[in-house]
């Protein structure tokens, strides 16, 4: 069966510092990776898609990037990271073919003080 | 006009009621749709996909209705475990992007 990896589950970080935020699927090959934002008490805003190794399209202009160096691996990095950062990080697969069900990893709750 | 729009809640009802969302999204092409339950703190998870006919499982129906461009959950028999957010889901079409709502509040009350 198919299960993702995303970790660490919390993290506090100064503001100016860098992030990196990894996530890992196990089980299917070739997926769409997905990572998301949820600020507290708001929705799920896209910020990066991927349909395949190294290719990212970012869905918000911030100071925050991703890159997918493996087929199955997905990260999200920043070089310094801003208050307005903070937030429940979720990563996310789906089969390539696409108008399938999405899975979700356990988030990173992240704090940026 | 946001992509998917629900009405945020809080829905308070007591055990055993019936509920009903109404989830409205804009892309007319969207293709595949969904419900996801979210728990406090909590990663989203699938409750159900919508289907065009629609579709029950359990207490839970959902129906998709087209040519209003609009979604619906119903929960019938509320449970306290019922408690949580939901989230309605739209991947428009030629995309593989998921577009969620911002989610309704629910809580089953004792």
């Amino acid at each position: 069966s198919q299960t993702i990896h995303q970790w660490p589950a919390t993290l506090v970080q100064p503001v100016g510092s860098p992030l990196s935020l990894e996530c890992t699927v196990e089980g299917t090959s070739n997926p769409n990776l997905y990572w998301y934002r949820q600020a507290a008490g708001r929705g799920l805003q896209l910020l990066f898609y991927s349909v395949g190794i190294g290719q990212i399209s970012s869905e918000v202009p911030q100071n925050l990037s991703a890159s997918r160096p493996q087929d199955r691996q997905f990260i999200l990095s920043s070089k310094k990271l801003l208050l307005s950062d903070s937030g429940f990080y979720l990563c996310a697969w789906s089969v390539v073919s696409g108008g399938t069900e999405a899975f979700f990893g356990q988030g990173t709750r992240l704090t940026v003080v | 006009r946001k992509e998917v729009e629900q009405d945020p809640g809080p829905f308070n009802v007591p055990e055993g009621a019936t509920v009903a969302f109404n989830c409205t999204y804009s892309n007319s092409a969207s293709q595949s749709f969904f419900w996801y339950r979210q728990d406090c703190r909590k990663e989203p998870k699938l409750l159900m996909s919508v289907y065009s006919s629609g579709n029950e499982d359990g207490r839970f129906t959902a129906q998709l209705n087209r040519a209003s461009q609009y979604i619906s959950l119903l929960i019938r028999d509320s449970k306290l475990s019922d408690s949580a957010t939901y989230l309605c889901v739209v991947n428009p079409a030629g995309t593989y992007k998921y577009i969620f709502g911002t989610g309704t509040r629910l809580k089953v009350l004792a």
